[in-house]
C-alpha cells in the first residue's frame, strides 16, 4: 500500500525563521510530488510541485527531492504568521494516476 | 473562471437519508476526484474519473456512488447516509497527472 508520512506537528517557529517540513513516501514508483497548503476551514491549494532530484525554488519556498532516500521536504524562508497552516505532502504514482496524501504537518509561526 | 465549484456548502442529514453532492469545473480538465477529509486521517480518495465516461474506486468507496455527467460535472451520491460519513468532502480536477485543483468543500453532518 502506498503511504506518505508526515510529522503531524505542530511545528512552531518564530517570525523570520526558516520552517522545514519533511515527508517520506513508500512507493518507489512515485515520480511527482506536491506540497499543498491548507488554512483551517479552507481547501488545499498548491504551493510547489517537484519532479526531479534536487532543489526547486519559488520565492520564499524551496522544495527538495531525494528519490534514493524517498524523501521530500519544503523549506519556508522568512516565515510569516500568514504561513501558519497545515502543509500536505502528496505523491503521484504514474501507474494509478492518483495522488496519495500525507496527513499533513501543522505549522505555527509566532509574531 | 470559477475553477472548481461544489454545492451545497453545508448539509445536515439524518441516518438513512440520501443526498447528492455536486461538483463542476470550468478548466476543461479530463480528470476529476472526490475526497473526504477527517481529523487525523488526511485526505482520502473516494472515487475518481480519469476521463469522461469512466469512473474508478479510490481508497474508501464503500457507501458512495458517483456519476461523471459530462466533462464538467462529477457528482457523489450517498444512498443511505451513516454517521461515519460525517466529514468534509472535496472535489478536485486536473489535467492528467498535473496539479489537482480543489473546490471549496462540502461539510456534511449525519445525525
Amino acid at each position: 500500500q502506498k503511504e506518505v508520512e508526515q510529522n503531524s506537528g505542530p511545528l512552531s517557529v518564530p517570525e523570520g525563521a526558516i520552517a522545514s517540513l519533511n515527508c517520506t513516501y513508500s512507493d518507489r514508483g512515485s515520480q511527482s510530488f506536491f506540497w499543498y497548503r491548507q488554512y483551517s476551514g479552507k481547501s488545499p491549494e498548491l504551493i510547489m510541485s517537484i519532479y526531479s532530484n534536487g532543489d526547486k525554488e519559488d520565492g520564499r519556498f524551496t522544495a527538495q527531492l531525494n528519490k534514493a532516500s524517498q524523501y521530500v521536504s519544503l523549506l519556508i524562508r522568512d516565515s510569516q504568521p500568514s504561513d501558519s497552516a497545515t502543509y500536505l505532502c502528496a505523491a503521484l504514482s504514474d501507474l494509478y494516476s492518483t495522488l496519495t496524501f500525507g496527513k499533513g504537518t501543522m505549522l505555527l509561526v509566532s509574531p | 473562471n470559477a475553477g472548481v465549484t461544489q454545492t451545497p456548502k453545508f448539509q445536515v442529514l439524518k441516518t438513512g437519508q440520501s443526498m447528492t453532492l455536486q461538483c463542476a469545473q470550468d478548466m476543461n480538465h479530463n480528470s476529476m476526484y472526490w475526497y473526504r477529509q477527517d481529523p487525523g486521517m488526511g485526505l482520502r480518495l473516494i472515487y475518481y474519473s480519469a476521463s469522461e465516461g469512466t469512473t474508478d474506486k479510490g481508497e474508501v468507496p464503500n457507501g458512495y456512488n458517483v456519476s461523471r455527467l459530462n466533462k464538467r460535472e462529477f457528482s457523489l451520491r450517498l444512498e443511505s447516509a451513516a454517521p461515519s460519513q460525517t466529514s468534509v468532502y472535496f472535489c478536485a480536477s486536473s489535467e492528467a497527472w498535473e496539479t489537482q485543483y480543489f473546490g471549496p468543500g462540502t461539510r456534511l453532518l449525519v445525525l
